[in-house]
């Protein structure tokens, strides 16, 4: 069965800490995608990469950047997390937007 | 600007009731795809439909169908018969289209469906 896997289900941090969000799939998809999700707010597009290396802006990039080094894995990076940055994270993949994207289970992260 | 407006934010029903999901949508693309998913307690989102803007045609899949109306840049979600296993939130989402590798999608706000017995 195809995944997209995120390393942790929920994760604690400290404010002004450094925090990865990894995410890792198994089915040779070009495309990677990372939203955030907020209730009232839907899913908001932080970045995403069409390939190795490449990397795009989404809608709100701000305080994050990534990281794709190899094409199965895309890191999500919160220099310096701060409070209002406490939200669910979901990575997803695609090979053409065709057939969708396939999500994973999400990574809900606080800052405290 | 691509936007997506899902206006109804919850809606509660009884078992076997039919639930329709309403979802509006913004877009300058003469060409684009229209999505539904669905996000069960679990979380993950799960691939429901795709509509491309050429095919107006309505869809049925068991207990689910699609009204899709380019007219009224619509593209509504109806659950016949309604069952607990549906309570979910469901997202209505829209492409814009570059190469269709490259392509995003733009999400709705999401409807929580609460079915209860």
């Amino acid at each position: 069965d195809v995944k997209v896997t995120q390393s942790s289900r929920y994760l604690v941090k400290r404010t002004g800490e450094k925090v990865f969000l990894e995410c890792v799939q198994d089915m040779d998809h070009e495309n990677m995608f990372w939203y955030r999700q907020d209730p009232g707010l839907g899913l908001r597009l932080i970045y995403f990469s069409y390939d190795v290396k490449m990397k795009e802006k989404g809608d709100i990039p701000e305080g994050y950047s990534v990281s794709r080094e190899k094409k199965e894995r895309f890191s999500l990076i919160l220099e310096s997390a701060s409070t209002n940055q406490t939200s669910m994270y979901l990575c997803a993949s695609s090979f053409d937007l065709l057939y969708g994207y396939t999500f994973g289970s999400g990574t809900r992260l606080t800052v405290v | 600007a691509q936007k997506v407006t899902q206006a109804q934010t919850e809606i509660s029903v009884v078992e076997k009731e039919d639930v329709t999901l309403d979802c509006v949508y913004e877009t300058r693309d003469t060409t684009y795809y229209l999505f539904w998913y669905k996000q069960p307690p679990s979380g993950e989102l799960v691939f429901l439909i795709r509509r491309n803007s050429f095919d107006e045609q309505n869809e049925i899949s068991g207990r689910y169908s699609w009204n899709f109306q380019k007219s009224t840049s619509s593209f509504n979600f109806t659950i016949t018969a309604s069952q607990v296993v549906d309570s979910a939130v469901y997202f209505c989402a829209l492409s814009d289209f570059y190469t269709g590798t490259a392509s995003k999608l733009t999400f709705g706000t999401g409807t929580r469906l609460q079915v209860t017995l």
